[in-house]
Order: C-alpha cells, then structure tokens, then sequence
C-alpha cells in the first residue's frame, strides 16, 4: 500500500538560513510526488511536483525537491528561507498525474525566527 | 490561474443540525471534485469522489448517509454534514480537477466547522 512519512512534525529555522523537509514514501512502482504548503486556516498550494526525467524540480517560492529512488525520498529544500515561509508542508504520493487519491504525509510545521 | 472557492470559510452550528458547505470551480469545468477532511495537526484524509451527474464515490469508513454529496453541475459541488455531531467538528477541503488531460489538482481554502 501506498504511504508517505514525513519524519519531522515541527522545525524551526532562523529566516535566511537553509532548509530541508523530509519525506520518504512507500509505492511499487514509480511514483508521482507532490509537495504542498498551507498557511494556517487556508487550502493547499502545490510548490512542485515530479512525475519523471530530472529527479531535480524546481517548484515555486525557491524551493527545489530531489527524487531518490534509491532512498525512497523526495526531500523538500531551500537555501535561504523567509519568514512568510512559515506555515505546514505536507509531501503527498500518488499514482498518477490524474489520481483521484493522493496520499499525503501528516505534515511538517516551519517556524521561522527573525 | 485557475480557482476553487469554498464557502462557508467557517461555520458554527448546533449539534444535530445539518450544514452544507460548498466546492465551486470559478474559471474551469470540474468534471471530479473531492471533498477531504483534516483533524487538527493531522494531514487530509480523503473522504469521498464526487463525479459530476453520478453518485460519489466514498473512502472506507466515511458514512455516505451523514456527509451528503452532490455535484449537480460542472462547477458546484457541496457537502452536507447531516445531524452534525461535535466529533464532526473538523477542517474540510475540497479539491477540484478540470476536465483536460493531466490537468492538476486545485484546492480551496477550506472551511472550518464547529458543532457545538
């Protein structure tokens, strides 16, 4: 069965420094990932999303994901956060680019000091 | 880019009492919405497939009998929490997909519901 970890369920970061989420899945065969950000109260935003070719995506607001099949993960990273960064990250699997069920991980919260 | 409104954004109600929360693609046909529930500090859990002119289709567990789908038109799908409960007090989340190929995933904002 299909399912996603997200191992970290806070971090807290000081703004302009680096950041990686993580998040690790478990599907047979390829799969089709996603990551999402809500800021409090809101829906979700996809930042990116990979489907195949470069296991390097670019997504908007400067983040960036790498696939790994290898490792089962498709960690989330930034250089240089913002504090309007600050809200919860949800990674998501699914089985297609038009699956009607994603997956998601249970999210991990950024806090971003000043 | 494309929208999905959702409406009420928060509702407070009695317990026992139904409310109807709706899921409106503004500037795209949705052919398939999905209706999605989030427990505080929890991640979204998918409750139900709602397919324009048909019956939705609904996750194991999710009681069809209390959370009422209909999806009468392309651009309009709402769910109706019947005889709402306090347990039922959550964060639901629509999503909605256009009718083209390899179209993505656009979700609302949400609504926060209440049952006191």
């Amino acid at each position: 069965a299909q399912s996603v970890t997200q191992p970290d369920i806070h971090i807290t970061v000081s703004e302009g420094a680096s950041l990686e989420l993580r998040c690790n899945y478990s599907y047979g065969a390829t799969p089709y990932l996603f990551w999402y950000v809500q800021s409090p109260g809101q829906g979700l935003q996809l930042l990116l999303k990979y489907f195949s070719g470069d296991t390097l995506v670019q997504g908007i607001k400067g983040f960036e994901a790498e696939f790994k099949r290898s490792q089962s993960s498709f960690n989330l990273r930034k250089p240089s956060v913002h504090w309007s960064d600050a809200a919860e990250y949800f990674c998501a699997v699914g089985a297609n680019y038009n699956t009607d069920k994603l997956i998601f991980g249970t999210g991990t919260r950024l806090q971003v000091f000043p | 880019g494309a929208v999905v409104s959702q409406h009420p954004s928060r509702v407070i109600c009695k317990s026992g009492t139904s409310v109807k929360i709706e899921c409106r693609s503004l500037d795209f046909q949705a052919t398939t919405m999905f209706w999605y529930r989030q427990f505080p500090k929890q991640s979204l859990m998918l409750m139900a497939t709602s397919n324009e002119g048909s019956k939705a289709t609904y996750e194991q567990g999710v009681e069809k009998d209390k959370f009422l789908i209909n999806h009468a038109s392309l651009t309009l799908s709402t769910l109706t929490v019947t005889s709402a409960h306090p347990e039922d007090s959550s964060f639901y989340i629509c999503s909605a997909r256009a009718q083209s190929n390899n179209s993505p995933l656009h979700f609302g904002n949400g609504t926060r519901l209440t049952v006191t």
